[in-house]
């Protein structure tokens, strides 16, 4: 039973770029959230996706955004990348409806802004 | 004040010591309470999950939520040198999908 994929593994790009990362759900699961993990600190919740739309955001800007693709995969997007995006991209997937908010975590996208 | 508080270490302990990790929390609204453990360069791995107040106990892991004090405890028996590794507390509300995350603890076990 294949876990969370995520991919690139790792990614360098340089200020004002766009970059794309990618996540496979675990086997079963219907919903993707992303969350961004800067150094020494927790993950922050970025968006969810349901139903290919956006269910949920949490505090980050429009040039983050997302999709979600009939087969429940989905694409992290960010624009005019800053330096502060520089981070440990983080996808979750889970079942909606499950009993409690249970989400399993893919390895991540380690992206560097130069 | 940030909603989860966690005192980010490091922690450093002999091996087959009990170790305690815990956080605090400001938001009352938060139900569902878990503990992630994070190794270097991996994502998290859900280790444990309680909802609402008590305790839970899987093998070598207890975990502790005082919701009165808002207050959750992580407790490890026996630490081994492979539990060497970050530990976050993570919590969400009912019917709410994002998870809320500490900064997370790190853990030295020494052999």
């Amino acid at each position: 039973d294949a876990g969370v994929t995520q991919s690139p593994t790792h990614l360098i790009k340089t200020r004002g770029q766009q970059v794309t990362l990618r996540c496979s759900p675990k086997s079963g699961h219907d919903t993707v959230s992303w969350y961004q993990q800067a150094l020494g600190q927790g993950p922050q919740f970025i968006f969810q996706y349901y139903e290919e739309e956006e269910r949920q955001r949490g505090n980050f800007p429009d040039r983050f955004s997302g999709h979600q693709f009939p087969n429940y995969s989905s694409e992290l997007n960010v624009n005019a990348l800053l330096l502060g995006d520089s981070a440990l991209y983080l996808c979750a997937s889970s079942l909606a409806g499950s009993s409690y908010n249970e989400q399993f975590f893919g390895p991540g996208t380690r992206l560097t802004v130069l | 004040q940030k909603e989860v508080e966690q005192d980010p270490g490091p922690l450093s302990v002999p091996e087959g010591a009990i170790v305690s990790l815990n956080c605090t929390y400001s938001n009352s609204a938060f139900q569902y309470f878990m503990w992630y453990r994070q190794y270097s360069r991996k994502g998290p791995e859900l280790l444990m999950y309680t909802y609402s107040s008590g305790n839970k106990e899987d093998g070598r892991f207890t975990a502790q939520v005082d919701k009165s004090s808002k207050y959750i405890s992580l407790f490890i028996r026996d630490s081994q040198p492979s539990d060497s590794a970050t530990y976050l507390c993570a919590m969400s509300a009912i019917r709410d999908d994002k998870i809320i995350f500490g900064k997370g603890t790190r853990l030295h076990i020494l052999p």
